[in-house]
Parts: C-alpha cells; sequence; structure tokens
C-alpha cells in the first residue's frame, strides 16, 4: 500500500541554524500539507501547497518557513533559523485529487530538536 | 475562535468491552470529519471518515456517527483489542484542499 514517508526520522540541531525536512508524498497526489505537533499537544496545520504554490498557511508558518516541491517526488520544509520553540515532531501529509476522498495521508513524522 | 474539541483526554476499557470517544466540534461549515489513531512515535494513521450529509458510517470494528443538531461527532470501537491502545483525534476541513482541524485527542487504555 502506498505510503508517505519522510527523512530525517529525527534531526537535532542547534538554535540560529537551518534544517529542511524531507517528504514522499503518496505517487498520484496533488495536495501537500505540513503540520507539527508539540510534545503532549495536539496536530498543527502550518501550510498547504497545490499546483506548485502555497495555498493556505497559518500563522505559525512565518517568514522563517518555506516549502518547496523541487522534482516531482519531494516535497520539503526549510526552517531558515531555528528557534528553540521549534522543537516538535513535523507531519508531513498528501491527498489525492478525487473528488470522492478528502482523506489526507500522514508520514511517519520528523522529530525535530532545537538545542 | 472556532476549534474541534475532546470531551474525554483519557478512556480506559476492557479487552473485548465496546469504546465510544466523543468529539465536540464548533464550525456548522464543517463539511468533512475524519478520526485517526496515533500510536506512540508514529504519524496520524486514518481510521474512518464521514461527510456531513451522512448520520453513521460504519467500518471494520469501527463506526462514526454524527450529530450536526448538537454539532458532536463519535468513534464507536467494538471488541477492543490491546492494539487499538492509542491517542484518537478527531479532525474537521471545509472544503477540498484545506486545512485538518485537530481536536486535542483522546488516550484509549485497553487493560486486560
Amino acid at each position: 500500500e502506498p505510503e508517505v514517508t519522510q527523512t530525517p526520522s529525527h534531526q537535532v540541531t542547534q538554535m540560529g541554524q537551518e534544517v529542511i525536512l524531507r517528504c514522499v508524498p503518496i505517487s498520484n497526489h496533488l495536495y501537500f500539507y505540513w503540520y507539527r505537533q508539540i510534545l503532549g499537544q495536539k496536530v498543527e496545520f502550518l501550510v498547504s501547497f497545490y499546483n506548485n504554490e502555497i495555498s493556505e498557511k497559518s500563522e505559525i508558518f512565518d517568514d522563517q518557513f518555506s516549502v518547496e516541491r523541487p522534482d516531482g517526488s519531494n516535497f520539503t520544509l526549510k526552517i531558515r533559523s531555528t528557534k528553540l520553540e521549534d522543537s516538535a515532531m513535523y507531519f508531513c501529509a498528501s491527498k489525492g485529487a478525487e473528488t470522492s476522498t478528502d482523506t489526507q495521508y500522514f508520514g511517519p513524522g520528523t522529530r525535530l530538536t532545537v538545542l | 475562535g472556532e476549534s474541534v474539541g475532546l470531551h474525554l483526554p483519557t478512556l480506559s476499557v476492557q479487552e473485548g468491552d465496546n469504546s465510544i470517544i466523543n468529539c465536540a466540534y464548533s464550525n456548522s461549515a464543517s463539511d468533512y470529519f475524519i478520526w485517526y489513531k496515533q500510536e506512540s512515535g508514529k504519524g496520524p494513521q486514518f481510521i474512518i471518515d464521514i461527510r456531513s450529509n451522512m448520520d453513521k458510517r460504519q467500518g471494520q470494528r469501527v463506526t462514526v456517527l454524527l450529530n450536526k443538531t448538537v454539532k458532536h461527532l463519535s468513534l464507536q470501537i467494538a471488541a477492543t483489542q490491546p492494539g487499538d491502545s492509542a491517542v484518537y483525534f478527531c479532525a474537521d476541513h471545509t472544503g477540498t484542499a484545506s486545512k485538518l482541524t485537530f481536536g486535542t485527542g483522546t488516550r484509549l487504555q485497553v487493560t486486560l
């Protein structure tokens, strides 16, 4: 069964450093998302991406964040200058174009630890 | 602001019993609802979904009920098994490509 994959599973970085989190969505999906989950809290939306542009973003997704689909398979989240409060699990999700379903399928996540 | 929320943070049930996890939502424009299961250290896993034009949907051992009058959603798990132990989230959205809004989650503990 197709699934969303994410790398790395765990990323440790120093405050102020740049990180890139990588995702490979399900191959025929057209809608892509990033969410984050701070330890013990609920999953929060960051950004959605469709047709090579951001379609919606949350207040969390400020100028330090950016997303890119550099090729036909990868979808990346870049944090330009990490802060301590960026420590969280980051989940990528994707959705197909079928109008019969709106289900977003999630990857296993990347645990980001900012020291 | 409007949000999706859960009533019970932790639910403990015996193996073999039925489980009911509840969720209240406040966005009357929501047209699609999903239940996700999240095991420790993993991403949310799709369980079942329901559209706002339905009030009940059944899957394998799971049933989702939607009461639009009181804006209430529930997940019923029949014959709960130890493998069902996880945190369960309800989520909703409006429109095709829009974000999911997650509730705070309910931890289901299955005792032997």
